[in-house]
């Protein structure tokens, strides 16, 4: 079945630095992508997905790439703030309604 | 206000009892989840239910089971709860089409 992982595990960061989470899947079939974000004791919420037939997806100071060829995703967020400390979850699904999640990583942006 | 709710929030079972987990959402979504987590192996799906009494086996299925008799509530039983069983417990749901899962807040169950 599909497997995803994401690397780093964790990130401590300054605040205004920019960060790079990376997401590799195997499955082929998967299509879809989303990312969801998990505040300390909070529930996970959606914050950006991308399509297999997409590139590219920006929102505010979050970048998504999605790299068919390689099965490779990156989460870029510039001018991390407090608040965007969690951990960050990539997820892959087919045209299913079966979500696999990565192992997440965990962000920490020190004021 | 689109919800999901878990009942407990938290939970202390000796080896051997029975868990009862509970999840409900206002949503009307055809599809819910659990899934357990776990640090350093993220999230791992149990079950899925596609709507009332039509449940499938995720990728960790031993040791329990689901139960979906009206649409707004999707129940995980453990039956004689193991050790490794202790872990935090999340239910989501999706509307069938939709592609965003909406989760609940979480069950943190702990088992001695």
């Amino acid at each position: 079945g599909e497997q995803v992982e994401q690397l780093p595990s964790s990130l401590i960061v300054q605040e205004g630095a920019s960060v790079l989470i990376n997401c590799s899947y195997t499955d082929s079939a998967s299509v879809y992508f989303p990312w969801y974000k998990q505040e300390p004791g909070k529930r996970l919420q959606f914050i950006i997905d991308i399509r297999s037939n997409m590139e590219r997806k920006q929102n505010q100071r979050l970048t998504l790439l999605f790299d068919k060829k390689t099965k490779h995703l990156s989460l870029h967020i510039t001018a991390t703030q407090p608040g965007d400390s969690a951990i960050y979850f990539c997820s892959a699904s087919t045209n299913t309604d079966k979500v696999v999640f990565g192992t997440g990583t965990r962000l920490q942006v020190s004021p | 206000d689109m919800k999901v709710t878990q009942m407990p929030r938290y939970l202390i079972k000796r080896m051997g009892e029975n868990v009862l987990l509970e999840c409900g959402q206002d949503m009307s979504h055809e599809t819910m989840y659990w899934y357990r987590q776990d640090p350093g192996l993220g999230l791992q799906l149990i079950y899925i239910s596609y709507d009332v009494d039509s449940n499938s086996e995720g990728d960790i299925p031993k040791g329990y089971r689901v139960s979906r008799k009206k649409r707004e509530h999707f129940s995980l039983i453990l039956d004689s709860a193991k050790t490794n069983q202790t872990s935090v417990y999340f239910c989501a749901s999706r509307r069938r089409g939709a592609e965003t899962l909406y989760f609940g807040s979480g069950t943190r169950l702990t088992v001695l």
